[in-house]
């Protein structure tokens, strides 16, 4: 089994619908992030956090929402889906002591119609 | 803030050719490099990472990369690529463990017979 889920895999949704993207993590780690990929935009972070209690907004935060509702779990939600939302994500966590190297999922593609 | 230059969004080559993936950093302070691959729909997975001492890092499947501070390049090189090569790869920095991974917009690879 993956160190790092991400479910689902793949959601196609329509326009104004709420989505959440879970992450589930067997690693112990207590960092987790959600990151978007785009094309040609490489990986950018949407939310991090450091530990169950923490919640930090990334580089594009807009337009998304997050729970960590354990050490193990953090959930990325889309409360309004639209168009421009279309794109892979990622899950990821890290521990302190490793300069920030990240363990990925293997990411959810949305497709918001 | 920290930021990643990938100097080419795509590089061809043929088979057992050499190849050298380019990217520069920005910094004031002192860094953490890593580069990452992703094989085609699949998650990133860590190649190598720098986070001090020599500055000929090796990793996985026979890559390699040099930090050079003065430069502030981090270039990832293969002496021999194969088919299997191919995919997209990512140049990454952090500030230190307690910061966030910033990932350049990430370089294709495409290996030819």
């Amino acid at each position: 089994d993956a160190d790092v889920t991400q479910t689902p895999r793949n959601r196609i949704t329509k326009t104004g619908k709420r989505i959440m993207l879970e992450c589930s993590q067997t690693k112990g780690h207590d960092r987790m992030y959600w990151y978007r990929q785009d094309p040609g935009l490489g990986l950018r972070l949407i939310y991090y956090s450091f530990d169950v209690k923490d919640i930090n907004k990334g580089e594009i935060s807009d337009g998304y929402s997050v729970s960590r509702q354990a050490q193990a779990k953090f959930s990325l939600s889309l409360e309004s889906a639209i168009p421009n939302q279309t794109a892979l994500y990622f899950c990821a966590t890290s521990v302190g002591d490793r300069g920030g190297e990240l363990f990925f999922g293997e990411g959810s593609r949305l497709t918001v119609l | 803030a920290q930021s990643v230059t990938q100097l080419d969004s795509q590089v061809p080559v043929f088979e057992e050719a050499p190849v050298e993936l380019r990217c520069n950093y920005s910094s004031s302070v002192s860094v953490y490099l890593f580069w990452y691959v992703q094989y085609p729909n699949q998650g990133l997975q860590l190649l190598l990472k720098y986070l001090s001492g020599s500055t000929l890092v090796k990793g996985i499947n026979g890559f390699e990369a040099e930090f050079n501070k003065s430069q502030t390049s981090f270039h990832l090189r293969k002496p021999s690529v194969h088919i299997s090569d191919t995919a997209e790869y990512f140049c990454a920095v952090s500030l230190s463990g307690y910061s966030t991974l910033t990932f350049g917009k990430g370089t294709m690879l495409l290996v030819s017979p």
